[in-house]
């Protein structure tokens, strides 16, 4: 199984700030790599798939990039409704998720 | 526009069964493979099992393997999930999402959610 690892696996950040998390594989694992924001209660999103192509309708302050098994998120310019839960997950084989970064207010 | 609607959650006993069912529309049901994805109380994201679009290809992550049993049925648009044998350990909010037209994909949708407990 491949295993995904996340850092930091909290945040705290201001609106307009930069943020960049980072996702891990445990094997290569090519560009099948998506990025899912989640808010408390609901379903998570798909923002970025293929590590870096952008979902349709998700905002272009989203980024992704990366291969093999080093990939990143990041966000340009932190909004409000920004704030989330974000997952990493691989579809190269068998479905792996990374454990979650939150990010939070400072 | 795709939706996807589970239900069948609820409580039940360690040692019991429930069956969950997800119910699609929106998208040509039989064309798609699909995916049941939990997510316990507090923690992140685990896949639980795949089923091909014709039900011929099916996996099963290694924590429910021989206790769980992924279905659909093309003609009622409906994928299901039978758990037997539960444990707390398998509380958590239960997503059915929509995978690709083969393969593995990721998951632009997923449904609400329903909440299963095991409790004695």
């Amino acid at each position: 199984a491949i295993r995904m690892t996340q850092s930091p696996s909290s945040l705290s950040a201001s609106t307009g700030d930069r943020v960049t998390i980072t996702c891990r594989a445990s094997q290569g694992i090519s560009s099948y790599l998506a990025w899912y924001q989640q808010k408390p209660g609901k379903a998570p999103k798909l923002l970025i798939y293929a590590a870096s192509t952008l979902q349709s309708g998700v905002p272009s302050r989203f980024s992704g990039s990366g291969s093999g098994t080093d990939f990143t998120l990041t966000i340009s310019c932190l909004q409000s409704e920004d704030f989330a839960t974000y997952y990493c997950q691989q579809y190269y084989s068998y479905p792996s998720f990374g454990p979650g970064t939150k990010v939070d207010i400072k | 526009q795709v939706q996807l609607v589970e239900s069948g959650g609820g409580l039940v006993k360690p040692g019991g069964s429930l069956r969950l069912s997800c119910a699609a529309s929106g998208f040509t049901f039989s064309d798609y493979y699909m995916s049941w994805i939990r997510q316990a109380p507090g923690k992140g994201l685990e896949w639980v099992s795949y089923i091909s679009s014709s039900g011929s290809t099916i996996y099963y992550a290694d924590s429910v393997k021989g206790r769980f049993t992924i279905s659909r049925d093309n003609a009622k648009n409906s994928l299901y999930l039978q758990m037997n044998s539960l444990r707390a350990e398998d509380t958590a909010v239960y997503y059915c999402a929509r995978e690709g037209s083969s393969g593995w994909y990721p998951l632009p949708y997923w449904g609400q959610g329903t909440l299963v407990t095991v409790s004695s």
